[in-house]
Protein backbone atom coordinates (compact mmCIF):
# COMPACT_ATOMS: atom_id res chain seq x y z
CA UNK A 1 0.00 0.00 0.00
CA UNK A 2 1.34 3.94 -1.09
CA UNK A 3 2.18 5.63 2.01
CA UNK A 4 1.96 9.32 2.05
CA UNK A 5 2.39 11.51 5.70
CA UNK A 6 1.53 15.04 6.28
CA UNK A 7 2.52 17.67 9.46
CA UNK A 8 1.14 19.21 10.97
CA UNK A 9 -2.35 17.74 11.05
CA UNK A 10 -4.17 20.58 12.24
CA UNK A 11 -2.58 24.07 12.33
CA UNK A 12 -4.12 27.59 13.35
CA UNK A 13 -2.72 30.49 12.25
CA UNK A 14 -2.75 34.13 12.46
CA UNK A 15 -3.76 36.73 9.50
CA UNK A 16 -0.28 37.35 8.03
CA UNK A 17 1.74 34.39 9.74
CA UNK A 18 4.04 32.25 8.29
CA UNK A 19 2.93 28.27 7.52
CA UNK A 20 4.78 24.98 6.00
CA UNK A 21 2.81 22.39 5.17
CA UNK A 22 5.25 19.18 5.14
CA UNK A 23 4.56 16.33 3.03
CA UNK A 24 6.61 12.76 2.42
CA UNK A 25 6.08 9.75 0.18
CA UNK A 26 7.49 6.16 0.84
CA UNK A 27 6.22 5.12 -2.69
CA UNK A 28 8.97 5.98 -5.28
CA UNK A 29 6.63 8.39 -6.82
CA UNK A 30 7.96 10.94 -9.46
CA UNK A 31 4.79 12.87 -8.96
CA UNK A 32 2.92 14.96 -6.18
CA UNK A 33 0.60 17.31 -5.52
CA UNK A 34 -0.95 19.94 -2.93
CA UNK A 35 -4.58 20.49 -3.21
CA UNK A 36 -7.27 22.37 -1.04
CA UNK A 37 -10.59 21.04 -0.56
CA UNK A 38 -13.28 23.35 0.17
CA UNK A 39 -17.30 22.45 0.07
CA UNK A 40 -18.69 23.16 -3.24
CA UNK A 41 -15.47 23.43 -4.82
CA UNK A 42 -14.04 19.61 -4.60
CA UNK A 43 -9.89 19.20 -4.81
CA UNK A 44 -8.30 22.24 -6.40
CA UNK A 45 -5.13 21.89 -7.52
CA UNK A 46 -2.52 24.19 -6.22
CA UNK A 47 0.87 23.33 -7.31
CA UNK A 48 2.80 20.19 -8.09
CA UNK A 49 6.20 18.42 -8.89
CA UNK A 50 7.29 16.00 -11.18
CA UNK A 51 11.18 15.27 -8.99
CA UNK A 52 13.17 16.87 -7.11
CA UNK A 53 13.69 20.49 -7.56
CA UNK A 54 10.97 20.57 -9.96
CA UNK A 55 7.56 22.78 -9.32
CA UNK A 56 4.55 23.40 -11.77
CA UNK A 57 1.64 25.87 -11.32
CA UNK A 58 -1.53 24.36 -10.50
CA UNK A 59 -5.18 26.23 -11.32
CA UNK A 60 -5.09 28.36 -7.61
CA UNK A 61 -1.61 28.97 -6.72
CA UNK A 62 -1.87 32.41 -5.80
CA UNK A 63 -0.51 33.41 -2.00
CA UNK A 64 1.21 29.88 -2.34
CA UNK A 65 4.77 28.64 -2.75
CA UNK A 66 5.95 24.98 -2.91
CA UNK A 67 9.61 22.96 -3.02
CA UNK A 68 10.10 19.46 -3.39
CA UNK A 69 13.34 19.16 -2.05
CA UNK A 70 14.18 15.35 -2.59
CA UNK A 71 12.00 12.59 -4.18
CA UNK A 72 10.36 12.12 -0.96
CA UNK A 73 9.12 15.51 0.24
CA UNK A 74 7.40 17.72 -1.15
CA UNK A 75 6.71 21.49 0.92
CA UNK A 76 3.69 23.79 0.79
CA UNK A 77 4.34 27.53 2.19
CA UNK A 78 1.89 30.35 3.03
CA UNK A 79 4.20 33.35 3.98
CA UNK A 80 1.24 35.46 4.69
CA UNK A 81 -1.31 33.59 5.62
CA UNK A 82 -5.14 35.22 4.84
CA UNK A 83 -8.72 33.93 6.16
CA UNK A 84 -9.31 32.57 2.47
CA UNK A 85 -6.45 29.95 3.27
CA UNK A 86 -8.16 28.21 5.37
CA UNK A 87 -9.26 24.74 4.43
CA UNK A 88 -8.16 21.19 4.89
CA UNK A 89 -5.37 20.67 2.22
CA UNK A 90 -4.24 16.89 0.53
CA UNK A 91 -0.68 16.38 -0.24
CA UNK A 92 -0.80 13.75 -3.23
CA UNK A 93 1.88 11.50 -5.17
CA UNK A 94 1.40 9.30 -8.26
CA UNK A 95 3.12 8.13 -11.42
CA UNK A 96 2.10 9.70 -14.61
CA UNK A 97 -1.05 7.96 -15.17
CA UNK A 98 -1.69 5.86 -12.45
CA UNK A 99 -3.72 6.69 -9.61
CA UNK A 100 -3.46 8.99 -7.17
CA UNK A 101 -2.63 8.37 -2.98
CA UNK A 102 -3.87 11.19 -1.28
CA UNK A 103 -1.97 12.03 2.62
CA UNK A 104 -4.30 11.73 5.50
CA UNK A 105 -4.69 15.69 5.45
CA UNK A 106 -4.32 18.84 7.32
CA UNK A 107 -6.83 21.48 8.02
CA UNK A 108 -5.75 24.69 8.36
CA UNK A 109 -7.55 27.70 10.20
CA UNK A 110 -6.27 31.29 9.93
CA UNK A 111 -7.54 33.55 11.96
CA UNK B 1 -10.61 26.34 -17.60
CA UNK B 2 -11.54 22.95 -17.82
CA UNK B 3 -14.72 22.23 -15.77
CA UNK B 4 -16.28 18.99 -14.18
CA UNK B 5 -19.35 18.77 -13.12
CA UNK B 6 -21.30 16.31 -11.06
CA UNK B 7 -25.09 15.20 -10.49
CA UNK B 8 -26.50 15.02 -8.13
CA UNK B 9 -25.35 17.37 -5.37
CA UNK B 10 -26.54 15.09 -2.64
CA UNK B 11 -28.76 11.54 -3.19
CA UNK B 12 -30.18 9.17 -0.23
CA UNK B 13 -30.49 5.36 -1.45
CA UNK B 14 -31.76 2.50 0.62
CA UNK B 15 -29.57 -0.25 1.57
CA UNK B 16 -29.57 -2.89 -1.26
CA UNK B 17 -30.44 -0.20 -3.64
CA UNK B 18 -28.81 1.05 -7.03
CA UNK B 19 -27.05 4.11 -6.91
CA UNK B 20 -26.55 6.64 -9.97
CA UNK B 21 -24.32 9.51 -10.46
CA UNK B 22 -23.15 11.25 -13.27
CA UNK B 23 -19.84 13.32 -14.40
CA UNK B 24 -19.35 15.71 -17.52
CA UNK B 25 -16.72 17.58 -18.94
CA UNK B 26 -17.00 21.00 -20.66
CA UNK B 27 -13.54 20.59 -21.54
CA UNK B 28 -13.49 18.83 -25.61
CA UNK B 29 -10.35 17.90 -24.75
CA UNK B 30 -10.89 15.39 -22.18
CA UNK B 31 -9.97 12.08 -22.69
CA UNK B 32 -9.55 9.82 -18.85
CA UNK B 33 -11.76 9.95 -16.72
CA UNK B 34 -11.58 8.33 -12.99
CA UNK B 35 -13.96 8.20 -9.76
CA UNK B 36 -12.73 8.44 -5.88
CA UNK B 37 -14.06 8.07 -2.74
CA UNK B 38 -13.52 9.88 0.25
CA UNK B 39 -15.21 8.37 3.60
CA UNK B 40 -15.85 11.30 5.95
CA UNK B 41 -12.88 12.39 7.58
CA UNK B 42 -10.37 10.49 5.30
CA UNK B 43 -8.76 10.97 2.37
CA UNK B 44 -9.56 9.71 -1.66
CA UNK B 45 -9.17 6.64 -2.53
CA UNK B 46 -9.24 5.49 -6.61
CA UNK B 47 -12.61 3.36 -6.90
CA UNK B 48 -12.26 3.40 -10.62
CA UNK B 49 -10.69 4.50 -13.72
CA UNK B 50 -11.75 4.30 -17.39
CA UNK B 51 -10.68 5.59 -20.66
CA UNK B 52 -12.05 4.41 -23.17
CA UNK B 53 -16.16 4.09 -24.37
CA UNK B 54 -18.31 1.45 -23.04
CA UNK B 55 -18.65 0.02 -19.79
CA UNK B 56 -16.14 -1.59 -16.97
CA UNK B 57 -17.56 -3.34 -13.89
CA UNK B 58 -15.55 -4.33 -10.96
CA UNK B 59 -17.60 -6.11 -8.36
CA UNK B 60 -21.15 -4.12 -7.43
CA UNK B 61 -19.44 -0.98 -8.91
CA UNK B 62 -19.99 -0.44 -12.91
CA UNK B 63 -18.74 3.03 -14.63
CA UNK B 64 -19.74 4.24 -18.11
CA UNK B 65 -18.14 6.71 -20.30
CA UNK B 66 -19.58 8.21 -23.27
CA UNK B 67 -16.62 10.06 -24.95
CA UNK B 68 -18.65 11.76 -27.31
CA UNK B 69 -20.95 13.64 -24.47
CA UNK B 70 -17.81 13.40 -22.31
CA UNK B 71 -19.94 11.98 -20.15
CA UNK B 72 -19.42 9.17 -17.05
CA UNK B 73 -21.36 7.74 -14.81
CA UNK B 74 -21.01 5.47 -11.75
CA UNK B 75 -23.84 2.89 -10.47
CA UNK B 76 -23.41 1.05 -7.43
CA UNK B 77 -26.05 -2.10 -6.87
CA UNK B 78 -26.94 -3.28 -3.87
CA UNK B 79 -25.88 -0.35 -1.89
CA UNK B 80 -24.08 -1.02 1.59
CA UNK B 81 -24.20 1.70 4.62
CA UNK B 82 -20.27 1.18 4.02
CA UNK B 83 -20.96 3.34 0.61
CA UNK B 84 -22.18 5.87 1.86
CA UNK B 85 -19.45 8.51 1.55
CA UNK B 86 -18.48 11.55 -1.16
CA UNK B 87 -17.61 10.40 -4.39
CA UNK B 88 -15.22 12.55 -6.91
CA UNK B 89 -15.12 12.63 -10.82
CA UNK B 90 -11.66 13.50 -12.20
CA UNK B 91 -10.99 14.39 -15.52
CA UNK B 92 -8.03 15.34 -17.56
CA UNK B 93 -7.17 15.88 -21.17
CA UNK B 94 -5.02 13.27 -23.45
CA UNK B 95 -1.16 13.38 -23.26
CA UNK B 96 -1.51 15.21 -19.84
CA UNK B 97 -2.30 12.32 -17.37
CA UNK B 98 -2.44 13.78 -13.97
CA UNK B 99 -0.82 17.25 -14.55
CA UNK B 100 -3.82 18.41 -16.08
CA UNK B 101 -6.57 16.61 -13.49
CA UNK B 102 -9.56 18.28 -12.53
CA UNK B 103 -12.04 16.94 -10.17
CA UNK B 104 -15.68 17.67 -9.67
CA UNK B 105 -17.20 18.94 -6.65
CA UNK B 106 -18.76 15.66 -5.67
CA UNK B 107 -21.90 13.97 -4.99
CA UNK B 108 -22.40 12.99 -1.26
CA UNK B 109 -24.29 9.64 -1.19
CA UNK B 110 -25.95 8.36 1.67
CA UNK B 111 -26.85 5.29 2.00
CA UNK B 112 -29.99 4.61 4.78
CA UNK B 113 -30.49 1.03 6.53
Amino acid sequence: EAAVTQSPRNKVTVTGGNVTLSCRQTNSHNYMYWYRQDTGHGLRLIHYSYGAGNLQIGDVPDGYKATRTTQEDFFLLLELASPSQTSLYFCASSDDWDEQYFGPGTRLTVL
Amino acid sequence: QQKVQQSPESLIVPEGGMASLNCTSSDRNVDYFWWYRQHSGKSPKMLMSIFSNGEKEEGRFTVHLNKASLHTSLHIRDSQPSDSALYLCAASPANYGNEKITFGAGTKLTIKP
